[in-house]
């Protein structure tokens, strides 16, 4: 079974600041999807990006890129120039389809 | 922009009572899935239906859930008797198709209290 590690229950981080959001997982598949999560307060959850396992290019969106460290089994979040619209939960999340999620990483972002 | 449609957003019940929760996909989407979370973890995958049919109910607790999508579209998730450890925020999403790499779309959840 695989299994999903975010250590950072909580991290902070001032406005137009650089933040990295740590997870680690473990699965013996070979090919396979990590996910980063956002779950604003009393708002549904929605994806932030997507890197596949084959890819050694990490993947990057606007000011949110990955840092995906396959054979270390590490796939950090890294959030550029913090915006007070980025505070939320953060989930780290394996697999397509039938996803497991971490425990989450509650951002605050100090103005 | 198409949503997924939970009701009701809240729910308080007592312990023994019997309750339910609905879920409308994103119209076209032959993938739908529950999701238990409970307050301070991650979302935890109950079910998942591909059109009509369950693909993976392993961790449902099927002794006191139940689930359906009797027309591949819809679907609701029943909990009877509900007991005090199921206050939690149960979740539904649907993705296009089933694969790795598909994108879940998730709706605004349904909060269950059992008191």
């Amino acid at each position: 079974a695989q299994t999903v590690t975010q250590s950072q229950p909580e991290m902070s981080v001032q406005e137009a600041e650089t933040v990295t959001l740590s997870c680690t997982y473990d699965t013996s598949e070979s090919d396979y999807y990590l996910f980063w999560y956002k779950q604003p307060p009393s708002r549904q959850m929605i994806l932030v990006i997507r890197q596949e396992a084959y890819k050694q290019q990490n993947a990057t969106e606007n000011r949110f890129s990955v840092n995906f460290q396959k054979a270390a089994k590490s796939f950090s979040l890294k959030i550029s120039d913090s915006q007070l619209g980025d505070a939320a939960m953060y989930f780290c999340a394996y697999g397509g389809g039938g996803l497991t999620f971490g425990k989450g990483t509650h951002l605050i972002i100090q103005p | 922009e198409a949503e997924v449609a939970q009701s009701p957003r809240y729910k308080i019940t007592e312990k023994s009572q019997a309750v339910a929760f609905w879920c409308d996909p994103i119209s076209g989407h032959a993938t739908l899935y529950w999701y238990r979370q409970i307050l301070g973890q991650g979302p935890e995958l109950l079910v998942q239906f591909q059109d009509e049919s369950v693909v993976d109910d392993s961790q449902l607790p099927k002794d006191r859930f139940s689930a359906e999508r009797l027309k591949g579209v819809d679907s609701t998730l029943k909990i009877q008797p509900a007991e005090l450890g199921d206050s939690a925020m149960y979740l539904c999403a649907s993705s296009m198709v089933q694969g790795l790499n598909t994108e879940a779309f998730f709706g605004q959840g349904t909060r269950l209290t059992v008191v």
